[in-house]
């Protein structure tokens, strides 16, 4: 089965609010995760990743928590904008590869922007 | 547009049909991947290719699908014998394939095969 996959399904959020979204992961050895983003007819665009050696990672206005503890990462997005309403997925590569090799994706959440 | 292509954007066939898809890479990029994609899932792997030597194939590969890269450029991908169960987004991304971390994987719009 797959080792990522994702809390919620759907969230909506006000537009200028911060967004949340969280995956969990079950293989400890698991060394790198990747976020993408889906938009409508459109192919995964790679957001942000982070190694297993850090706890956080800040890109524009998208922070990555690293949680190996409990195995859990989450997407923080800073003042949601409309733009931002996508598919977002977590994806790993399998057995603890480097990101070299084909990714295993969670199920994905819907981000809504409410205006 | 130096981004990854892929044709054609839409494919509606029969059931029984072959069919054959196509995507063209980054041009400095080694690694070609295949990944189909159902509605409501994330993308799951097929294959890919490091230049023109597929490295692995997904067990959800099954022997009526093949993929090539020939030069080490271009890819295809086809389906013999369609089934409903085939219906899907093909998704072709490619990446840079050097060692160490991080190599991003850059992806195609897809093709959206209806088997009808």
């Amino acid at each position: 089965g797959e080792s990522v996959g994702l809390h919620l399904p759907t969230l909506s959020v006000q537009e200028g609010d911060n967004s949340i979204i969280n995956c969990a992961y079950s293989n400890s050895a698991s060394d790198y995760f990747i976020w993408y983003k889906q938009e409508s007819g459109k192919g995964p665009q790679f957001i942000i990743d982070i190694r297993s050696n850090m706890d956080k990672r800040q890109g524009q206005r998208v922070t990555v928590l690293l949680n190996k503890t409990v195995k859990h990462l989450s997407l923080q997005i800073a003042a949601t904008q409309p733009g931002d309403s996508a598919v977002y997925f977590c994806a790993e590569p399998p057995k603890g590869n480097s990101g070299n090799t084909p990714l295993v994706f969670g199920k994905g959440t819907r981000l809504s922007v409410i205006a | 547009d130096t981004g990854v292509s892929q044709d054609p954007r839409h494919k509606i066939t029969k059931r029984g049909q072959n069919v054959t898809f196509r995507c063209d890479p980054i041009s400095e990029h080694n690694r070609l991947y295949w990944y189909r994609q159902t509605l409501g899932q994330g993308p799951e792997f097929l294959t890919y290719f490091q230049n023109e030597a597929q490295l692995e194939k997904s067990r959800l590969l099954s022997d009526r699908f093949s993929a090539e890269r020939p030069k080490g450029s271009f890819s295809t991908l086809e389906i013999q014998r369609t089934e409903q169960g085939d219906s899907a987004m093909y998704l072709c991304a490619s990446s840079l394939g050097t060692s160490g971390w991080g190599n991003e994987q850059f992806f195609g719009p897809g093709t959206r095969l209806t088997v009808l």
